[in-house]
């Protein structure tokens, strides 16, 4: 049963417009999410994350939300980039599972010039 | 720089044979862990280690095996190898569990 789950596999966007990622969770006991950003044959980068106890966390052009009640959160790029084209993944992380990360299956962003 | 690398970057190797990637963090932390990516899955988490002597299972650890006997290195090893282990292996290390994983740049690793 898949606990973290991106919808999308793919998603393109024109260069500065918003991107939004989306990512739906099931396992309640989640405290802890965190976006990956990967470019072909490289490992994947820690993007931004988000506590449980926030709805929202802003770092430059990048924006977490997070819907607990919804069990779902978002990641958004505002203005989007070419160099943002990547494969971004959704990860989550529950305390009393010793902080292992659940990943979601990734979504391929592409944004055009 | 502190790193984490992988080696190989490529394997190509035959069913049933032993396999070991090899996988080196100079952040001297604590926490490494195994995954690997298929599509249509993302990561998946196959063994990790909070520290020396310290091994556990994850998602999708049959077939595999880790062995932590120093803090900067975390071999895994694949037993007798089987076409569906062929995928791309990423190690990752974190300086404690409430810390982002940092990645290597991963083994793509073909069994045939």
């Amino acid at each position: 049963d898949q606990q973290v789950k991106q919808n999308s596999p793919s998603l393109s966007v024109q260069e500065g417009r918003i991107s939004i990622l989306n990512c739906d969770y099931t396992n309640s006991m989640f405290d802890y999410f965190l976006w990956y950003k990967k470019y072909p044959a490289e490992g994947p980068t820690f993007l931004i994350s988000i506590s449980s106890i926030k709805d929202k966390n802003e770092d430059g052009r990048f924006t977490v939300f997070l819907n607990k009640s919804a069990k779902h959160l978002s990641l958004h790029i505002v203005p989007s980039q070419p160099g943002d084209s990547a494969v971004y993944f959704c990860a989550a992380r529950s305390d009393n599972q010793g902080g292992k990360l659940i990943f979601g299956q990734g979504t391929e962003l592409s944004v055009k010039p | 720089d502190a790193e984490i690398t992988q080696s190989p970057r490529h394997k190509i190797t035959e069913t049933g044979r032993q396999v070991t990637l090899a996988c080196h963090q100079t952040w001297n932390h604590n926490n490494m862990f195994w995954y690997r990516q298929d599509l249509g899955h993302g990561l998946r988490l196959i063994h990790y280690s909070y520290g020396v002597q310290d091994t556990n299972k994850g998602e999708v650890s049959d077939g595999y095996s880790v062995s932590r006997s120093n803090t900067e290195d975390l071999p895994l090893t694949l037993e007798s190898a089987a076409s569906s282990q062929t995928s791309v292996y990423f190690c990752a290390s974190s300086e404690s569990r409430n810390q982002p994983q940092h990645f290597g740049d991963g083994t793509r690793l073909s069994i045939l």
